[in-house]
């Protein structure tokens, strides 16, 4: 069965620096998306992608992130400059993206941890 | 801002019990609403979506849509201890999707 994947499973960074996180959507899906979440706490959305570039993000989503559809397959998310308070789950999900009916399927998530 | 509201629980509920679970969402232009399971430590999994007004049955669960009071509910029958987990509740709008903050479910044997 097809699924989203992500790498690392859990990255640790030190303060300030850059991060990246990756991931693989499902092949014929055309929407992919970020959310975090913080431990203990809701999934927030952060970005969501088609056809190449953002078509909604959330007020998370400043200046400090961008994603990347480098190839045919991957989608990053990139953290520059990362705080504490970035320590959280991401995942990655996507969709198909159809007029009606259209599921988002989540990746097992990459744990990060700002030391 | 769009809203989507759950009680945070805990629910408990005896093995074999039903379990009922309840959401509300703020914006009336959603399309899509879907239930996700989530256990601790893991990543959202997909459980039910529907898509219009009523019922929809998929072995042990049922969900519930009324979109003029913009509430969905999801009941488990026969409710097992591998349920607990926290649920949540999803709704869709132009392929956005925003996220109850769940409820925690536990199913005590």
């Amino acid at each position: 069965e097809p699924e989203v994947t992500q790498t690392p499973s859990h990255q640790v960074t030190q303060m300030g620096q850059e991060v990246i996180l990756r991931c693989v959507p499902i092949s014929n899906h055309l929407y992919f998306y970020w959310y975090r979440q913080i431990l203990g706490q809701k999934v927030e959305f952060l970005v969501s992608f088609y056809n190449n570039e953002i078509s909604e993000k959330s007020e998370i989503f400043d200046d400090q992130f961008s994603v990347e559809r480098p190839d045919g397959s991957n989608f990053t998310l990139k953290i520059r400059s990362t705080k504490l308070e970035d320590s959280a789950m991401y995942f990655c999900a996507s969709s198909e993206g159809t007029a009606m009916g259209t599921e988002a399927f989540f990746g097992q998530g990459t744990r990060l941890t700002v030391v | 801002q769009k809203e989507v509201e759950q009680n945070s629980g805990p629910l408990s509920v005896p093995e074999g019990a039903i379990a009922s679970l309840n959401c509300t969402y703020s914006d009336r232009g959603s399309q899509s609403f879907f239930w996700y399971r989530q256990y601790s430590g893991k990543s959202p999994e997909l459980i039910m979506s529907i898509y219009s007004n009523g019922d929809k049955e998929d072995g042990r669960f049922t969900a519930q849509l009324n979109k003029a009071s913009q509430y969905v509910s999801l009941l488990i029958r026969d409710s097992q201890p591998s349920d607990s987990a926290t649920y949540l509740c999803a709704v869709e709008n132009f392929n956005k999707f925003y996220f109850g903050s769940g409820t925690k479910l536990n199913v005590k044997p």
